[in-house]
């Protein structure tokens, strides 16, 4: 069985300040894990994923996740907020290395507001 | 190369009428899934396809909901009759082969009134 828990279901930083959305998994196997963002009004876009390579993580938008096995998270940083980062923000886990066909189990969501 | 594409974007009905959501993966892509978000949850996987088959059904809430890929292109989700619960964003996406990384379209919002 996976899992997927995010801390806090909205998160408020002011305009450059460093983004932290917190992220944390179980996995019955080492997993695939993601990030996907949701715009006001549009569909889940794929920030970034961990597919067992680096554990540092670079996505779009100047967005990056660190995979720590040891606390089992896949936290969401960004250095400076921009105003256009304002969206909702979900972290899924996916079992890695299953050849595919795999369902991805999300996170309940965190909305990030930038405040200006 | 076109995206995930769902229809309609919004769709307002009443309880015990009959709802159908289309969704057209990314072409080439045989894996195609169905999740729904109901409001303030989380987003939860409903059935997988591979190509025409389906390939795992184990979130379809009950059997007021049918979901169909006919010649492994574009998939339906029928719901009827439809209830209050069944209220929601519906997402469909898509991936390659054995990639990991599934494509979603923006939802079809379906609100049961």
């Amino acid at each position: 069985a996976q899992s997927v828990t995010q801390l806090g279901s909205h998160v408020s930083v002011s305009e450059g300040a460093l983004v932290l959305l917190r992220c944390n998994y179980s996995s019955s196997v080492p997993p695939y894990l993601f990030w996907y963002v949701q715009y006001p009004n549009q569909g889940l876009q794929l920030l970034l994923k961990y597919t067992s390579a680096a554990t540092l993580v670079k996505g779009i938008n100047g967005f990056e996740a660190e995979f720590k096995k040891s606390e089992t998270s896949f936290h969401l940083t960004k250095p400076s907020a921009h105003m256009s980062d304002a969206a909702e923000y979900f972290c899924a886990v996916s079992k890695g290395n299953s050849g595919g066909y795999q369902k991805v189990t999300f996170g309940t969501g965190t909305k990030l507001q930038v405040i200006p | 190369e076109a995206g995930v594409t769902q229809f309609p974007s919004h769709s307002v009905i009443e309880k015990g009428q009959t709802v159908t959501l289309r969704c057209d993966p990314i072409s080439g892509h045989d894996n195609l899934y169905w999740y729904r978000r109901v409001m303030g949850k989380e987003i939860k996987f409903l059935l997988h396809f591979v190509k025409e088959s389906k390939q795992d059904e184990s979130g379809m809430p009950n059997n007021r909901f049918l979901a169909e890929r006919t010649g492994g292109t574009y998939s339906t989700l029928k719901v009827q009759p439809a209830e209050l619960e069944d209220s929601g964003v519906y997402f469909c996406a898509s991936s390659r082969g054995t990639e990991e990384t599934q494509y979603f379209g923006p939802g079809t919002r379906l609100l049961v009134l």
